[in-house]
Formats: structure tokens, sequence, C-alpha cells
């Protein structure tokens, strides 16, 4: 298995709505990451778990919650979103070591109404 | 402070074109540079630079680093339709376990038929 699987592929939710986003990859990678990308702009990272540990957060707002269950498995919970927060998430995975080629997962296109 | 620029931001050609994307950076401790390739999703991974002059190669693409002139170029020759996409430039800084990705803006390619 070389995928990283992420669902749903689209999620519309209201400002008052808790939703989860998952991730999965069974790459046998130990470093996973949580990116948000707006329209014609590069990957934003938002958090990093490193080893199921989290690594980076970077000053990401407490309406995301990120969650890593095992080495295989990561979320981000979402409560109170604004509508400004939609956008394209991304998971992405790497192994450790020097080797840092991150695969990313086809993304959750995250709209708020 | 680190930076990764591309350019150019947008580019037309046509089918059976050559183009070639360029991507330099100024990182302190630059550990190798990432090539993406982004459609209407998920990034996807085409090259992982690390040693200058080396070059990588996968079909019509190819790629290659200097890191003296700090810089990569991304060739593709005989484009074809299904090669539009924007091409991503990343590079990984040698900062430990800190596995934050410095991205440029990336490169809008269109190829008309």
């Amino acid at each position: 298995d070389t995928e990283v699987t992420q669902t749903p592929k689209h999620l519309v939710m209201g400002m008052t709505n808790k939703k989860s986003l998952k991730c999965e990859q069974h790459m046998g990678h130990r470093a996973m990451y949580w990116y948000k990308q707006k329209a014609k702009k590069p990957p934003e990272l938002m958090f990093v778990y490193s080893y199921e540990k989290l690594s980076i957060n970077e000053s990401v707002p407490s309406r995301f919650s990120p969650e890593c269950p095992n080495s295989s498995l990561l979320n981000l919970h979402l409560h109170a979103l604004q509508p400004e927060d939609s956008a394209l998430y991304l998971c992405a995975s790497t192994t450790t070591g020097n080797n840092n080629e991150q695969f990313f997962g086809p993304g959750t296109r995250l709209t708020v109404l | 402070e680190d930076k990764v620029v591309q350019s150019p931001l947008s580019l037309v050609v046509h089918e059976g074109d050559t183009v070639t994307l360029n991507c330099s950076y100024e990182v302190t401790n630059f550990r190798s540079l990432l090539w993406y390739k982004q459609e209407k999703k998920a990034p996807t991974f085409l090259f992982m630079l690390t040693s200058s002059g080396i070059e990588k190669k996968s079909g019509r693409l190819s790629s290659i680093l200097d890191k003296k002139e700090l810089f990569s170029i991304l060739n593709i020759t005989a484009t074809q339709t299904g090669d539009s996409a924007v091409y991503l430039c990343a590079v990984v800084p040698n900062a430990g376990n800190n596995r934050k990705l410095i991205w440029g803006l990336g490169t809008s390619l269109a190829v008309n038929p």
C-alpha cells in the first residue's frame, strides 16, 4: 500500500457544527502532517506528528484540534469554524530520517457556511 | 529569512514544446529540494534532489540541482495537455526534527493542443 487516503472528499459544515477529517497511511511512515491550502497558494503547514507525538503546531487556532490515535491514523477535529477556514485540507506522511519526500493524500475540500 | 522563488509564475505553451521551470532558494542548512505536480487535488511527488549536478529523470521530465548557485530546474520535453498543472518546488531545511517545507508559489503551466 503506497498511498495516503483521506475522508471525506468533500465536507460542507455550518459554523456551529463539529466534524472530523480523517487520514490514513499504511506505508510505515512515522511522521504525518496536516496542511491547509487556499486557491493559487502553496500548502500551508498546520501540524506535524512524529512518532505519534505532536512536534509542530504552527500557531493554529484552537478550533482545529489534531489527534494521532496510532502510527497509521491522523485526525483533524473541527469545531466552530469560520467561513475563511474554507480550503483544501491535505494530509501527508513521510519516513523519518534523511528521506524527506512527503506523500500527500487527495485532500478534503472543506466549505464552511 | 528562508525563501523559495519560482519562475515564471505562469506559462502557456503548445503541445510538443519543451519547457524549463526554475526554482531558486535561500535557505539556512539545506537538506533537499522537492518538486511536485498539482492538478486539481493533492500535490504529486516528482523528484527529490540532494546532490548537485546529478540529473533525475522520469519519462519526459527531468530535474537537476545546483547547490553552488542555489537553484534547480525542472524540464519537460514534448509537452502534452496532461502536463497542465501547477508545479511546486519546496526545500527541506536540515534542522533536526523540523520537517517544515519551505514552498515556492508554484509555476502554473498550461499546455494548449
